[in-house]
Formats: C-alpha cells, sequence, structure tokens
C-alpha cells in the first residue's frame, strides 16, 4: 500500500524550540508539500518542493523553512516555535507532469501544540 | 490573491438523496480541479479528478466543471451515512501548476 509516513502523529514543543517534522513518501513522487489546517482557515500551503534540493514558497512561508535532500523525503523546520505555530501539519505528495496537476497522497497528519 | 469558495455548510441531506456540492476559483488559467472527502481527525483523501468542462461520474460521484464560469460541482447520488464528512475543493495554482489551493470546505451531513 502507497503511504506518505509522517514522523509523529502528536507534538509537544516548547516556545522557542527548534522543531522538525518528518515526512517520507515510497510512492517516487517527485513533488511534495507541507500544508497546515487551522478551524476556519483551512489548508494553507507553507512550502513545496518539485525535485532534490528545490524548494518554492507557498502562502505562509515566515517561520518556517524545509529540506530536501533525497526524493522520499521533506522536512519542515520550525525554527523557533511560536505558540501561532500550533496546528495540523499536512504532508503531501504528487507526481509530476508537463502541464496538468496530479492529486496529492496525503499523510495522517501531525498535530503540533506549542506550549 | 488566489482564492477558492466553498460553502461551509453545514449541508444536510436524507439518506438516498442527491447532495450537490459547489466550488468556485478566482485563478482563470487553473486546468486542474479535485475534490477531497475529510473525515474527522483524518487527513484528505481524493475521491475525484476532473480537468474538461463537463462531467466525469465515479460510482455514486460526478463532478462537474465548468472553466468559462470558475465554478466545480460535486453530486453525490445515493447519500449513505458513511458520506458524513467535510468536502474539500482544490485548484491548482496558476495555468500548469502542481502546487494546489483548497476552499475551506463543506461538511455534509446525511441523516439516516
Amino acid at each position: 500500500d502507497v503511504k506518505v509516513t509522517q514522523s509523529s502523529r502528536y507534538l509537544v514543543k516548547r516556545t522557542g524550540e527548534k522543531v522538525f517534522l518528518e515526512c517520507v513518501q515510497d510512492m517516487d513522487h517527485e513533488n511534495m508539500f507541507w500544508y497546515r489546517q487551522d478551524p476556519g482557515l483551512g489548508l494553507r500551503l507553507i512550502y513545496f518542493s518539485y525535485d532534490v534540493k528545490m524548494k518554492e514558497k507557498g502562502d505562509i512561508p515566515e517561520g518556517y523553512s524545509v529540506s530536501r535532500e533525497k526524493k522520499e523525503r521533506f522536512s519542515l523546520i520550525l525554527e523557533s516555535a511560536s505558540t501561532n505555530q500550533t496546528s495540523m501539519y499536512l504532508c503531501a505528495s504528487s507526481l509530476r507532469t508537463g502541464g496538468f496537476a496530479y492529486g496529492y497522497t496525503f499523510g495522517s497528519g501531525t498535530r503540533l501544540t506549542v506550549v | 490573491q488566489k482564492e477558492v469558495e466553498q460553502n461551509s455548510g453545514p449541508l444536510s441531506v436524507p439518506e438516498g438523496a442527491i447532495a450537490s456540492l459547489n466550488c468556485t476559483y478566482s485563478d482563470r488559467v487553473s486546468q486542474s480541479f479535485f475534490w477531497y472527502r475529510q473525515y474527522s481527525g483524518k487527513s484528505p483523501e481524493l475521491i475525484m479528478s476532473i480537468y474538461s468542462n463537463g462531467d466525469k461520474e465515479d460510482g455514486r460521484f460526478t463532478a462537474q466543471l465548468n472553466k468559462a464560469s470558475q465554478y466545480v460541482s460535486l453530486l453525490i447520488r445515493d447519500s449513505q451515512p458513511s458520506d458524513s464528512a467535510t468536502y474539500l475543493c482544490a485548484v491548482n495554482i496558476g495555468q500548469a501548476g502542481t502546487a494546489l489551493i483548497f476552499g475551506k470546505g463543506t461538511t455534509l451531513s446525511v441523516s439516516s
């Protein structure tokens, strides 16, 4: 069964900590994405990557960075966690095509609480 | 700012009825359109994709696309209580972009 695996389901961190959220996919997908989902705000794109070592900013990149050293792994880094980064974080992956987007496969999510 | 708009609901339908979910998008050059289903506490699951104007059917689900009106819809026939979930409309960013922008979702409740 093809999968996108997020390393932690629940995470509690302290304000100011550096936080790493890991995502691994086994589908050989080129594209990987990080979203956060908040009540009333929906899914918002943080960063995405269409190739190893490539990254693109989404709508809300402030306070975050990403790393993609291998095709199957895409990490989201909170440089200095703040309480307003408490959220559900969703990783997704998709195939890359020449002209159309493919649908995503999502991981099961990481619920991060910053205290 | 590119946007995808959905009525938040809740949309309530009796078991066996047709549920109709609607979505409008702002980026005229978008080419790829998706519907996701999200159960409470779970991550979104892809149920339909559509790329051309017209209808696309898959089992009890029909997606409809009208690019001129920038409108996408999802019909669920013979609705079941198990269809109760939040339905997210998603549209690609830009003409050939692979990143998606999501609507905030419509909550569907099917009563038995």
